[in-house]
């Protein structure tokens, strides 16, 4: 089956960068989804499909996605990004969707 | 705007079933996949399988195989999810959420969330 590994996590200054990254075989050739859940809430879209966001989701998160690895970058942090980030994607070779383990952004 | 409400918490004994629904409201669910995914406490997101209602097929994931049912009713666009045998380490919070691109996609919007406890 496809596996996703993201680190556990990740901390970051106020008004710095965070980057969350998402490793899979070859997760370039697919579309990378990501979700952002705070503490007691399900799980918002913050950044789909090619980078797209969707309406009240700062221009601050933006993704990658090249080879192996997959990345949201998360621009000038602020106390309220604090939160789990998980990354998606569908694998067609299973017809299944697929999480990635998941990082917990720390803002110090 | 399609929401999706789900049914309250359950707290259930070992070896028991649950069943927990998903209504859409303000839309329906055709032709999107509803999905359900659960979060063990202190856990990720795991996808636990999907279904388009129009065509009725359900896609479980390998590790729910033979326990978990997934069904809608689309005259009152409710979803259901059935697991059975439960066992300790079933207790979640389990969320419906639709496919937005059909099937394929991702994720949105997403139910509240439903706690299943599983308890002697």
């Amino acid at each position: 089956s496809y596996v996703l590994t993201q680190p556990p996590s990740v901390s970051v200054a106020p008004g710095q960068t965070a980057r969350i990254t998402c490793g899979g075989n070859n997760i370039g050739s697919k579309s990378v989804h990501w979700y952002q859940q705070k503490p007691g809430q399900a799980p918002v879209v913050v950044v789909y499909e090619d980078g797209d966001r969707p309406s009240g989701i700062p221009e601050r998160f933006s993704d990658s996605n090249s080879g192996n690895t997959a990345t949201l970058t998360i621009s000038r942090v602020e106390a309220g990004d604090e939160a789990d980030y998980y990354c998606q994607v569908w694998d067609s070779s299973s017809d299944h969707y697929v999480f990635g383990t998941g990082t917990k952004v720390t803002v110090l | 705007q399609v929401q999706l409400v789900q049914s309250g918490a359950e707290v259930k004994k070992p070896g028991s079933s649950v069943k927990v629904s998903c209504k859409a409201s303000g839309g329906t669910f055709s032709p999107y996949t509803i999905n359900w995914v659960r979060q063990a406490p202190g856990h990720g997101l795991e996808w636990m399988g999907g279904l388009v209602p129009i065509f009725g097929t359900p896609n479980y994931a390998q590790r729910f195989k033979g326990r978990v049912t997934i069904t809608t009713d689309e005259s009152t666009s409710t979803a259901y999810m059935d697991l059975s045998s439960l066992g300790f380490e079933d207790t979640a919070v389990y969320y419906c959420a639709r496919d937005r691109r059909g099937m394929g996609g991702f994720f949105d919007p997403w139910g509240q969330g439903t706690l299943v406890t599983v308890s002697s």
